[in-house]
């Protein structure tokens, strides 16, 4: 089966740096993806790492270890709009469906 | 522009009356999934479609069925919504790329009275 986890909440601040955190154990590993959602909205596809290391994206960067089960998501320059729920998933049935973290509900304060 | 689209954006029905929500897509993909949201929790796959294959996931209450006409057209059907089955719907497609093309609908917010 699978299973992940991922902090509930986290607060930071305008401009600073956030480093959001993810556990999984899943039976077979077809990568890792970060979704951000803002409130009541859908998902939005942030990034997918297969490999272990850092995968920068502008403000957004996805970190791997498949050895430790661990990603992270590290945020910079935090505006107000970063405020939303981001979600880690990993795939499983031979990569044909996704299953989601509960989520870590990001507040950005001024 | 390609995408998935969901109908409507928010629904209120009666407790036990059936209620359909529905989903399109544009992208030709051949999977498409129903994912249940509530208040601050993951989503929950419901089911899915390989094509025409019906999946159903283990946990996924009676209550719940799905239809799917067409590639483009996928139907979820509640036919005796409680108020347990408050909650987000979300809509998803994969295809061609696996699951790095993985798009989801902007969801339906069903409420029950």
């Amino acid at each position: 089966g699978q299973n992940i986890d991922q902090p509930t909440e986290m607060t930071a601040t305008e401009g600073a740096i956030v480093q959001i955190n993810c556990t999984y154990q899943t039976s077979g590993f077809n990568g890792l993806f970060w979704y951000q959602q803002h409130a009541g909205e859908a998902p939005t596809f942030l990034s997918y790492n297969v490999l272990d290391g850092l995968e920068e994206k502008g403000r957004f960067s996805s970190f791997l270890s498949r050895s430790k089960g661990y990603s992270y998501l590290l945020l910079k320059e935090l505006q107000m709009k970063d405020s939303a729920s981001y979600l880690c998933a990993v795939p499983f049935n031979a990569g044909n469906m996704l299953t989601f973290g509960g989520g870590t509900r990001l507040m950005v304060k001024p | 522009d390609a995408m998935v689209i969901q109908n409507p954006r928010y629904q209120v029905t009666q407790f036990g009356k059936p209620v359909t929500l529905s989903c399109s897509q544009t992208l030709n993909h051949n999977v498409m999934y129903w994912y249940q949201q509530k208040s601050s929790q993951a989503p929950k796959l419901l089911f899915h479609y390989y094509d025409k294959d019906f999946n159903n996931e283990a946990d996924t209450p009676d209550n719940f069925q799905s239809r799917r006409p067409n590639t483009s057209f996928c139907f979820l059907d509640i036919r005796s919504p409680g108020l347990g089955d408050a909650a987000m719907y979300l809509c998803a497609t994969s295809g061609g790329q696996g699951l790095y093309g993985y798009t989801f609908g902007s969801g339906t917010r069903l409420t029950v009275v």
